[in-house]
């Protein structure tokens, strides 16, 4: 049972341009969404979060966007650089005590063509 | 700052052998640990979640064990290793407060052959 999906594996954009990335999720106990972005061989890095309370948050060219009757989110990168390709994860969380138990999706490879 | 320290970088490990994989965090103190797997082609998938010290809890069955007998080492171990535990292994710590993201190491790639 996939609750968090991303159903584009890749997505290529022109260099200056926005890359919209999608993310879908059945869960609606998730209350706190993030993307993440991954280089091969190293960790994910944190980009940007959101909580169910808001249904935009931005930071710089990323801004994150969550329709929650719709179940979904998006990631903006606006404009859109070279350094920008990488494999991006949205992960999604409920309210809990403690620790979170984030589940992700399965990425989407991202290229910007100069 | 915080820094998160994950070792060896990569692991090939024949079947049937033992595994620890440590995981360290600086910077802060008492906060949340994970280790999590990423199969090839897939989304990460938490293993395990720690809140302190000697508390562990599992979320899938699964071959593996994890530790924490200090605030901030996290160890994941397996007695005898299976083909079937083979990937890309990822620590990450959050602090305890809700609403704050998970950090990762750059993980392990496990080989088992």
């Amino acid at each position: 049972d996939q609750q968090v999906k991303q159903n584009s594996p890749s997505l290529s954009v022109q260099e200056g341009r926005i890359s919209i990335l999608n993310c879908d999720y059945t869960n609606s106990m998730f209350d706190y969404f993030l993307w993440y972005k991954k280089y091969p061989a190293e960790g994910p890095t944190f980009l940007i979060s959101i909580s169910s309370i808001k249904d935009k948050n931005e930071d710089g060219r990323f801004t994150v966007f969550l329709n929650k009757s719709a179940k979904h989110l998006s990631l903006h990168i606006v404009p859109s650089q070279p350094g920008d390709s990488a494999v991006y994860f949205c992960a999604a969380s409920p309210v809990i005590q403690g620790a979170q138990k984030l589940v992700f999706g399965q990425g989407t490879r991202l290229t910007i063509n100069p | 700052s915080q820094t998160i320290h994950q070792w060896p970088a990569t692991l090939v490990q024949p079947v049937g052998s033992p595994l620890s994989l440590e995981c360290t965090v600086e910077g802060t103190s008492n906060p949340n640990l994970y280790w999590y797997r990423q199969a090839a082609g897939r989304g990460l998938q938490l293993l395990f979640y720690s809140v302190g010290i000697g508390q562990i809890s599992s979320e899938v069955p699964q071959n593996l064990s994890a530790s924490r007998p200090q605030d901030r080492q996290f160890i994941l171990s397996s007695k005898k290793l299976l083909l079937s535990d083979s990937g890309f292994y990822l620590c990450a710590w959050s602090p305890q407060a809700f609403g704050q993201p998970q950090h990762f190491g750059d993980g392990t790639r496990l080989s088992i052959l």
